[in-house]
């Protein structure tokens, strides 16, 4: 009964590659993030989605995209990966996303060669 | 630039001792505040939430706001070995956007 759930939970890959991390969430919420945090732990916020929609970009490359198929879902995929996109990326949910508690998925490390 | 700080630490402080974690913020306009565990090498975990000025009070942890001073605080009464984590600070800065601080790193000894 995973609330907010990601894969996969590691990924390794060469510079130059193309990947993509899944996130889905069972906690009926409507809003949806993707976080990236690097190696001082700093948690920054990259995208936020709500009811499927982009709400936020906060000026990531356009290497990323998210896509959101239904409220439940919001992945992330990555062209062209560099090697300062290593790093933790986390998904998480609100149930509205305005000022409410967010639950934070398992997150997925990704190592880039 | 919308802000969060914390310090980084590592703050120690004995078992049953009570730690103190303290976090400031720059958007006066701010109405939603955080307090979230990170053990190493997993996800944050919510430990508080508070809205409103004052103490709220949570088993051994009370959290503490003041938005006149921009400071929201988090006290752990009785800490234990087990408290041992990276503290985040998270405020709601409006527009469905959340700011992390960097994090304070909490050390108890047993």
């Amino acid at each position: 009964d995973t609330a907010v759930s990601q894969t996969p939970k590691y990924l390794v890959t060469q510079m130059g590659n193309d990947k993509s991390i899944k996130c889905e969430q069972n906690l009926g919420h409507d809003t949806m993030y993707w976080y990236k945090q690097d190696s001082k732990k700093f948690l920054k916020i990259m995208f936020s989605y709500n009811n499927k929609e982009l709400i936020i970009n906060e000026t990531v490359p356009n290497r990323f995209s998210p896509k959101s198929p239904d409220k439940a879902h919001l992945n992330l995929h990555i062209n062209s990966l560099e090697l300062g996109d290593s790093a933790v990326y986390f998904c998480a949910s609100s149930l509205r996303g305005v000022g409410d508690t967010q639950y934070f998925g398992p997150g997925t490390r990704l190592t880039v060669l | 630039q919308k802000e969060v700080e914390q310090n980084s630490g590592p703050l120690s402080v004995p078992e049953g001792a009570i730690a103190s974690l303290n976090c400031t913020y720059s958007d006066r306009g701010s109405q939603s505040f955080f307090w979230y565990r990170q053990y190493s090498g997993k996800s944050p975990e919510l430990i508080m939430s508070i809205y409103s000025n004052g103490d709220k009070e949570d088993g051994r942890f009370t959290a503490q706001l003041n938005k006149a001073s921009q400071y929201v605080s988090l006290l752990i009464r009785d800490s234990q070995p087990s408290d041992s984590a990276t503290y985040l600070c998270a405020v709601y800065s409006g527009t469905y956007k959340y700011i992390f601080g960097t994090g304070t790193r909490l050390k108890v000894l047993a």
